[in-house]
């Protein structure tokens, strides 16, 4: 199972929005609605701030969104912090297991 | 409080074997898929596998079948993961994760770390 393409790095200044994409195929990001987003600061465990495709967990900030159109999931960022400079990754079900994403950085400039 | 705290890690020679353990504690562990996603050191998250709520099912990446086996003692709240012929890209740090729809991982431990080097 190839992993899903994701940016290598994102960048945006304080306040500002981004999107980070999250490319799959018609069998996995295309197929089922079971995307989810991961946060990962330096030396930590990731942490889920969206599944199924749009949904945040209690606790997680309004600031984060996701979405998805065809074979690609997007996750957005509004309202830039600085703590939110970290490592993304999306996640994909594929009928039978799991598949992550290469992971983008998240640079706050 | 939903706590993983894994451990087992350590450094081990190619072709060598370890097993890793997860205690688990705060919610109903027999109610949950339960899983081991690993991350090479610089590199991203891989999902290595994972074992349904009574065991009977178990899932694992390619690259570690027939190598790996997954197993859980609900009485205990435990996950274990039995590494064999332990290759270099093994390295990694392993983290468990509850796994939610068979889709989403929500609750994550702190990682233990498996060096497999001469």
């Amino acid at each position: 199972q190839s992993a899903l393409t994701q940016p290598a790095s994102v960048s945006g200044s304080p306040g500002q929005s981004i999107t980070i994409s999250c490319t799959g195929t018609s069998s996995d990001v295309g197929a089922y609605d079971y995307v989810s987003w991961y946060q990962q600061h330096p030396g930590k465990a990731p942490k889920l701030m969206i599944y199924d495709v749009s949904n945040r967990p209690s606790g997680v900030s309004n600031r984060f969104s996701g979405s998805k159109s065809g074979n690609t999931a997007s996750l957005t960022i509004s309202g830039l912090q600085t703590e939110d400079e970290a490592d993304y990754y999306c996640t994909s079900f594929t009928g039978t297991t799991v598949v992550f994403g290469g992971g983008t950085k998240l640079t706050v400039l | 409080e939903v706590q993983l705290v894994e451990s087992g890690g350590g450094l081990v020679q190619p072709g060598g074997s370890l097993r890793l353990s997860c205690s688990a504690s705060g919610f109903t562990f027999n109610n949950y898929w339960m899983s081991w996603v690993r991350q090479a050191p610089g590199r991203g998250l891989q999902w290595v596998a994972s074992i349904q709520r009574d065991g009977s099912e178990k899932k694992f990446v390619d690259s570690v079948k027939g190598r790996f086996t997954i197993s859980r003692d609900n009485a205990k709240n435990s996950l274990s993961l039995q590494m064999n012929s332990l290759r270099a890209e093994d390295t990694a740090v392993y983290y468990c994760a509850r796994l939610i729809a068979v889709a989403h991982f929500d609750y994550w431990g702190q990682g233990t770390l498996v060096t497999v080097s001469s």
